[in-house]
């Protein structure tokens, strides 16, 4: 099965640009998902990539896909406090019901 | 409001009593799951559901059972809890496979003595 790797924490100023980075196993994987888990809250999806892109940018987030190495970040411009959450790395390959959840990152936002 | 719900939100039970977890979901969703969430380990499948009485194991269903009688609901059951099943149980339901958003319930905080 896809085994995912993300980082446990990631600790960063307000202000500042945070990257959180997830490597994969699975090479068909052609959906990238991210989702954050605030406090206390479920799952929600922040932003996702498809296998056939490189890069997207939707607002503060950029996210960046590197398909030879397997590798998948995450970038949040000007993060804010509002910002500390959990973030899940999610690839899923086209044939499959489900995503494999990365640990989570737990993402700390000090003034 | 498109959501999923859970019941109960908060649970202490003792060792060995049966309990049921409902989920949810007013989206018509043909896919449910759910998932279990312990620290430094992040989410695992308990179980998950294609359709109506269609039900498959995901990477930790020793212990669980599920049904799914009607396309909205897809209980999550545990005859005889341990304390090891103490955590925190999501239930997700999407539209289907691949490229579909999952949609979370808000978690069930599960604690066995």
């Amino acid at each position: 099965g896809e085994d995912v790797e993300q980082s446990l924490f990631l600790s960063v100023r307000e202000g500042d640009s945070s990257v959180i980075n997830c490597t994969y196993t699975d090479s068909s994987s052609t959906y990238l998902y991210w989702y954050k888990q605030e406090p206390g809250a479920g799952l929600q999806l922040l932003t996702y990539i498809f296998s056939n892109m490189d890069m997207k940018q939707d607002q503060r987030l950029t996210v960046l896909l590197n398909k030879k190495d397997k590798h998948l970040s995450l970038r949040i411009a000007d993060t804010q406090t509002g910002d500390s959450a959990i973030y899940f790395c999610a690839p899923q390959s086209g044939g499959s019901y489900i995503p494999t959840f990365g640990r989570g990152t737990s993402l700390i936002v000090h003034p | 409001e498109a959501q999923v719900t859970q019941n109960p939100r908060y649970l202490i039970t003792v060792t060995g009593k049966k309990l049921t977890v409902t989920c949810s979901q007013n989206m018509n969703h043909e896919y449910m799951s759910w998932y279990r969430q312990d620290p430094g380990l992040g989410l695992r499948q308990i179980y998950y559901s294609m359709n109506v009485e269609v039900t498959d194991k995901g990477d930790v269903p020793e212990g669980y059972k599920v049904s799914r009688k009607e396309k909205r609901n897809f209980p999550l059951i545990l005859e005889s809890p341990s304390p090891n099943q103490t955590s925190l149980y999501f239930c997700a339901s999407s539209l289907g496979p691949g490229g579909y958003e999952q949609y979370f319930g808000p978690g069930t905080r599960l604690t066995v003595t």
